[in-house]
């Protein structure tokens, strides 16, 4: 039973446009959510997370967007740049029962960045 | 943020075998942690390693099958026994940040045939 998911495998965007990679949860203990970029052959890059009390929260070109009440969120990147091309996980943590370092990840979702 | 190094990047092994991985933080740490990436899956959480004392499996996970040894607060090793091709993974070590974001190495990736 997979508690998060990322639907689309892969996603292909134009340099300078927007990406927007999404995520969905089901437990609703989760309320801290990251965002990582893998390049092959490299361990995961923290990006960017949102805590449950936000709704949004940026970093430059990196906005994650959280709508709890549909256990979603999202990943936007503006502009997009062909160095941003990586597998985007999405990860999602519970505080409660001093188990916050335990993190649930996605599958993955390829973004691919075209010049 | 931490710097981590594991060894070996990669390694092809025999079936029935067994593969040491070692993890080497750059500074001290109470947790560390091991994951494991099978193809076309999520990153899954094998056990938590703390100095001093015996690691913490999440379910599906053995010590068995999974030693993990913790003599210090910046080292950590995890073993991989008995090895089958369904334990060809990326097996990534990890430490976690001041706010819960979690800093991995570079990970060791496993064919086992």
């Amino acid at each position: 039973d997979q508690q998060v998911k990322q639907n689309s495998p892969s996603l292909s965007v134009q340099e300078g446009r927007i990406s927007i990679l999404n995520c969905d949860y089901t437990n609703s203990m989760f309320d801290y959510f990251l965002w990582y970029k893998k390049y092959p052959a490299e361990g995961p890059t923290f990006l960017i997370s949102i805590s449950s009390i936000k709704d949004k929260n940026e970093d430059g070109r990196f906005t994650v967007f959280l709508n709890k009440s549909a256990k979603h969120l999202s990943l936007h990147i503006v502009p997009s740049q062909p160095g941003d091309s990586a597998v985007y996980f999405c990860a999602a943590s519970a505080s409660s029962g001093g188990s916050n370092y335990k993190l649930t990840f996605g599958k993955g979702t390829l973004l691919t960045v075209n010049p | 943020s931490a710097v981590i190094s594991q060894k070996p990047s990669r390694d092809i092994c025999q079936r029935g075998t067994s593969l040491t991985i070692q993890c080497q933080v750059d500074s001290q740490v109470t947790m560390m942690f091991w994951y494991r990436q099978q193809p076309g899956q999520s990153l899954t959480l094998i056990a938590t390693a703390n100095q001093g004392s015996e690691a913490t499996y999440e379910s599906g996970f053995v010590i068995d099958k999974f030693p993990i040894s913790r003599p210090n607060l910046t080292f950590s090793t995890l073993t991989v026994s008995n090895m089958s091709p369904e334990d060809s993974s990326i097996y990534l070590c990890s430490v976690t940040g001041v706010n819960t974001e979690a800093f991995f190495g570079q990970g060791t990736r496993l064919t086992v045939v």
